[in-house]
């Protein structure tokens, strides 16, 4: 257990809705980062944050946005959902904004039908 | 979290054989690199790190070697066991930089018994 939790685990909507993914940092993380997972495209950074604030953009489509609160958890809001966007998405967390190992959750996978 | 599914390249070794694992990194101005063990159903687990100073570090039966010249990792995993079956991926970063981590593609090991 990596001490992340992300909720839900699984998801399934249709195109065009939007959904909210949750990620609890292990406890004393400053840092977020979440990812995608796509069968053709690996692990794909999207958005870091540490403590509350946006650090580092990836590969996030303007469709989706994130935010760390200040109790320290995030959420990953995906809108106007296509079947592309079905992927499993990870958050990880970190002590520090550049400090080495990145705790993963377990994931959440998105279906869109 | 499962990775199954996933095209990737696939690495087949004999258990108590030793495995290599290779990776290409993009950016040669990355300085930290991690390798991290995804297994089916969880999310990536950290293995190893190796920062640009260093090119060779061990672990508990792996090593991490890094040829900064041709921008190039591997993980090598001694003895290797039906646990080690995984895909595993490679991260490079830049520490004091936009502190995002890129992942590659990742490879899939199946030990065969």
């Amino acid at each position: 257990d990596s001490g992340v939790t992300q909720t839900p685990k699984h998801l399934i909507t249709a195109t065009g809705q939007r959904v909210t993914l949750r990620c609890s940092p292990r406890s004393g993380d400053l840092s977020v980062y979440w990812y995608q997972q796509s069968l053709d495209q690996g692990l794909q950074f999207l958005i870091q944050y540490y403590n509350g604030e946006e650090r580092a953009k990836g590969n996030i489509l303007e469709r989706f946005s994130a935010q760390q609160f200040p109790d320290l958890h995030s959420e990953l809001n995906l809108s106007s959902l296509e079947l592309g966007d079905s992927a499993l998405y990870f958050c990880a967390s970190s002590f520090g904004q550049n400090t080495g190992e990145l705790f993963f959750g377990e994931g959440s996978r998105l279906t869109v039908l | 979290g499962e990775s199954v599914g996933l095209h990737l390249p696939t690495l087949s070794v004999q258990e108590g054989d030793n495995s290599i694992i290779n990776c290409a990194y993009s950016n040669s101005a990355s300085d930290y690199f991690i390798w991290y063990k995804q297994e089916s159903g969880k999310g990536p687990q950290f293995i190893i790190d190796i920062r640009s100073n260093m090119d060779k570090r061990q672990g508990q039966r792996v090593t991490v070697l890094l040829n900064k010249t041709v921008k190039h990792l591997s993980l090598q995993i001694a003895a290797t066991q039906p646990g080690d079956s995984a895909v595993y991926f490679c991260a490079e970063s830049i520490l004091s930089g936009t502190y995002k981590y890129i992942f590659g593609t990742g490879t899939r090991l199946k030990v065969l018994a």
